[in-house]
């Protein structure tokens, strides 16, 4: 089974801090995501990446930033932690589809990091 | 861009009742279409997709037809059960850059009573 691991299931934060979430998968997928889950905004891309050291910013990227520098590995970083990025915090790896239609492949999802910035 | 428009919700039925959950989509090319779906205190798993137009996704008694003439996408199940409650979301994929990204409809909870 494929499997997603976040480094922490609940958080809390001060204001200000700098805030590190940790995503491994153990299949060799090349796409990584994080998205963040809000009630009733559903889920927002925050950034993803296709490769090693490749990103892109998602939908609301401002106030984050991310790593990959391991395949297995990507890392959602919060520069300075204010009380609107209090949050549900998803990752989810996917592999590069090999087959004609580019689109197809699903994702598969972490447990989630619940965030609280007080 | 590409959009997802689900039902909101909540949605709340007896058992054994019949599920209809309602998804339009928006998009350019031709996307795959999935649901998802995210028990209590868990992650998101995927529950069917379908990858081309009048393709069925089916599992576990839900069921969903992918249909371009009307950009939709409803998530059916015949019978439900308590352990269906849940929180479902539509989700399609599109080509972004060098990946496929999934965009995530709002989510409808699904409450079934006993």
């Amino acid at each position: 089974d494929v499997k997603v691991t976040q480094s922490s299931r609940y958080l809390v934060k001060r204001t200000g801090e700098k805030v590190f979430l940790e995503c491994v998968q153990d299949m060799d997928h090349e796409n990584m995501f994080w998205y963040r889950q809000d009630p009733g905004l559903g889920l927002r891309l925050i950034y993803f990446s296709y490769d090693v050291k490749m990103k892109e910013k998602g939908d609301i990227p401002e106030g984050y930033s991310v790593s990959r520098e391991k395949k297995e590995r990507f890392s959602l970083i919060l520069e300075s932690a204010s009380t609107n990025q209090t949050s549900m915090y998803l990752c989810a790896s996917s592999p590069r589809s090999t087959g004609p239609n580019p689109m197809n492949t699903e994702a598969f999802f972490g447990q989630g990091t619940r965030l609280t910035v007080v | 861009g590409n959009s997802v428009t689900q039902m909101e919700g909540p949605v709340t039925l007896s058992e054994e009742a019949f599920l209809t959950i309602n998804c339009t989509y928006t998009a350019t090319g031709y996307p795959s279409l999935f649901w998802y779906v995210q028990y209590p205190g868990e992650g998101l798993q995927l529950l069917l997709k379908a990858t081309k137009a009048d393709d069925k996704g089916s599992n576990k008694g839900f069921e969903a037809t992918y249909r371009k003439e009307t950009t939709s996408f409803h998530l059916e199940k015949g019978s439900v059960q308590v352990s269906d409650s849940a929180v479902y979301f539509c989700a399609l994929s599109g080509r972004y850059s060098s990946a496929s990204k999934i965009i995530f409809g709002s989510g409808t909870r699904l409450s079934i009573r006993p």
